[in-house]
């Protein structure tokens, strides 16, 4: 069965400060795995996906398959970072989008 | 991008009763949305996959006929918790694919709080 991890529930880093989220997944297969964000009292958004391989808002990335990890990164951490962020994976080649999730990780950057 | 919008954004109702959450995608078509639920400081679970114009598929664990699922048209599907009782309290969140990357756009969720 797919899992992610997320071992962080709560993580408080002061502004500028180097960020890492961490996420941990298991899946025979080969996944595809995305990271969501939540900013407070709006809905849930993607923030990126590994096949981009893009940076949105300065985070980036990187899927290691030797470690299952997928682990978020920003080097330097702003206020507006403050929300819940969420890994998440699906199938690769799936055609429903059916996501697996994490139980999330709380990011607050304080001034 | 796309927009998915849900209704109620919060309701209040008594045990035994029916309540019903609709899913709408507001400018574009889905033949496949998602309902989720989301328990107090727990992640996101998928309850059921809803297929316009044909039968949801629910996750083990999930009742079929206490969360009835229609997706009548491309562009709304409805979750109706039946006989509502105070344990089906929660954070209930749709989604839905689409445009030409298939991205997976969510609604601003429903909270559900039953008397």
């Amino acid at each position: 069965a797919q899992r992610v991890t997320q071992p962080e529930k709560l993580l408080s880093v002061f502004k500028g400060a180097p960020v890492e989220l961490k996420c941990n997944y298991s899946y025979s297969g080969s996944p595809e795995l995305f990271w969501y964000v939540q900013y407070s009292r709006q809905r849930l958004q993607l923030l990126l996906r590994h096949i981009s391989r893009e940076s949105i808002k300065g985070f980036t990335a990187d899927l290691n398959k030797g470690e299952t990890s997928f682990h978020l990164k920003k080097p330097f951490a702003q206020e507006e970072d403050s929300a819940m962020y969420y890994c998440a994976l699906i199938q690769s080649g799936g055609s429903n989008y059916k996501l697996t999730f994490g139980k999330g990780t709380l990011l607050t950057v304080n001034p | 991008g796309a927009v998915v919008s849900q209704h109620p954004s919060r309701v209040i109702c008594k045990s035994g009763t029916s309540v019903k959450i609709e899913c709408r995608s507001l400018d574009f078509q889905a033949t496949t949305m998602f309902w989720y639920r989301q328990f107090p400081k727990q992640s996101l679970m998928l309850m059921a996959t809803s297929n316009e114009g044909s039968k949801a598929t629910y996750e083990q664990g999930v009742e079929k006929d206490k969360f009835l699922i229609n997706h009548a048209s491309l562009t709304l599907s409805t979750l109706t918790v039946t006989s509502a009782h105070p344990e089906d309290s929660s954070f209930y969140i749709c989604s839905a694919s689409g445009g030409l990357t298939g991205e997976l756009f969510f609604g601003e969720g429903s909270r559900l709080t039953v008397l």
